[in-house]
């Protein structure tokens, strides 16, 4: 079963406004990669994430491999109207997991009417 | 220019009825993976690829079938599709593995009634 919680589910922006979201899990992961999805394609690679403490940035993006292997935060300051999608956390369980890439549920981001 | 292509982007068909969603990426790429999309759930593995005649499950292949006889073509093959397949499918491809940069195909929405 799904072994990444994303949180929010679901958030508004406002333009301007710094926004985060986090991935958690009972289970220690070895890489942490954050994805986003605009609507009708697939998800696009933002931020890969492989020692635990690691910080880093992606233009207004930044996220950190939390120090417990076991959760990651993505920070999106300033954001703007195109930041509207929907974000995913995916990582790689252990290196016994070889190939498999666990993906979160998801963070819809939408913008506040 | 590098793309995933896959056929058919738009799919209904009935119960039982034997289908195959295409997959063809031309980045000579060795990892190649399938994907499904459901709300709540994120993305979650079927099976992958790491090369010509190398393909493990994922998280979810029970259902599924697939091959891969070429290096650039990946396809799922649903034997006796049923309606708990009706979902969002995407094909992926990355130059060794899930932890290089993945390029997703654009999505194929599969209905089965």
């Amino acid at each position: 079963g799904q072994q990444l919680n994303q949180s929010p589910q679901s958030m508004f922006i406002q333009e301007g406004e710094d926004v985060s979201m986090n991935c958690t899990s009972s289970s220690i992961f070895n890489t942490w990669l954050w994805y986003k999805q605009d609507p009708g394609e697939g998800p696009v690679l933002l931020i890969a994430l492989y020692k635990a403490g690691e910080l880093t940035s992606n233009g207004r993006l930044t996220a950190q491999f939390g120090i417990t292997r076991k959760d990651s935060f993505l920070n999106i300051s300033a954001s703007i109207p195109s930041d509207v999608g929907i974000y995913f956390c995916a990582g790689q369980l252990s290196k016994a997991a070889g190939n498999k890439l666990t993906f979160g549920g998801g963070t819809r981001v939408l913008v506040k009417p | 220019e590098a793309q995933v292509t896959q056929n058919p982007r738009y799919l209904i068909t009935v119960t039982g009825k034997k289908l195959t969603v295409t997959c063809s990426q031309n980045m000579n790429h060795e990892y190649m993976s399938w994907y499904r999309q459901d709300p709540g759930l994120g993305l979650r593995q079927i099976y992958y690829s790491m090369n010509v005649e190398v393909t493990d499950k994922g998280d979810v292949p029970e259902g599924y079938k697939v091959s891969r006889k070429e290096k650039r073509n990946f396809p799922l093959i649903l034997e006796s599709p049923s309606p708990n397949q009706t979902s969002l499918y995407f094909c992926a491809s990355s130059p060794r593995g899930p932890l290089n940069t993945i390029y997703f195909g654009e999505g194929s929405w599969l209905t089965v009634v």
